[in-house]
């Protein structure tokens, strides 16, 4: 079944506490994202990845990482989160030009 | 990269009824996504127009792309409680190496039985 895993699913931490969310995906797609969406500002893209080793910045990157080592792996390192990156947190991917970016199922975030 | 409004912001119908929302930019689309999101999932991608004037259907959902390139509809006849979820329209813009999407806010849209 053609999908995008995120990994954890809901993440409870502390200010300051180094975490990564893990996002892979099983269609080969060539470009992959991640967004934070909230309340009265809908999908904000945060980083994104044109392909293997080629990743920029979306429309709010600070305080976020990523790399792109395998094509099917994007994850997202958050160095020392603090609690304004409390959100709901999308992977998705897509072909390159595709007609479909394909969602992951979203992290629940919690910084306290 | 552009703003999209989109409107309303809510919309709170009986099953039965019929609804319209819509997706409205200052600048033309290079092409135009419309997703549906459900509690607790991601946005599931409905149908993507290109061509002005472009009209498309999906089942009870009738999808419009203005003349202009520069506005969006989604109508939507019959509503049923399964229809409800967040609507989002979303840009393509899809150039060279490039490749983006910007979305807008969404419509929370909810059939009640």
């Amino acid at each position: 079944e053609a999908q995008v895993t995120q990994n954890p699913r809901y993440l409870i931490t502390v200010t300051g506490k180094k975490l990564t969310v893990t996002c892979s995906q099983n269609m080969n797609h060539e470009y992959m994202s991640w967004y934070r969406q909230d309340p009265g500002l809908g999908l904000r893209q945060i980083y994104y990845s044109m392909n293997v080793e080629v990743t920029d910045k979306g429309d709010v990157p600070e305080g976020y990482k990523v790399s792109r080592k395998e094509k099917r792996n994007f994850p997202l390192i958050l160095e020392s989160p603090s609690p304004n990156q409390t959100s709901l947190y999308f992977c998705a991917s897509s072909s390159i030009g595709g007609n479909e970016q394909y969602f992951g199922p979203g992290t629940r975030l919690t910084v306290t | 990269t552009q703003l999209l409004e989109q409107s309303p912001q809510f919309l709170s119908i009986q099953e039965g009824e019929n609804l319209t929302v819509y997706c409205n930019s200052s600048s033309v689309f290079s092409s135009l996504q419309w997703y549906r999101q459900e509690p607790g999932e991601g946005p599931v991608l409905l149908v993507t127009v290109v061509t002005g004037g472009e009209v498309k259907k999906l089942k009870r959902l009738t999808f419009q792309f203005g003349d202009a390139r520069k506005d969006s509809s989604l109508h939507i006849t019959a509503a049923q409680p399964g229809d409800t979820g967040l609507y989002l329209c979303a840009e393509v813009y899809s150039g060279g190496s490039n490749y983006k999407l910007t979305f807008g806010k969404g419509t929370l849209l909810t059939v009640n039985p």
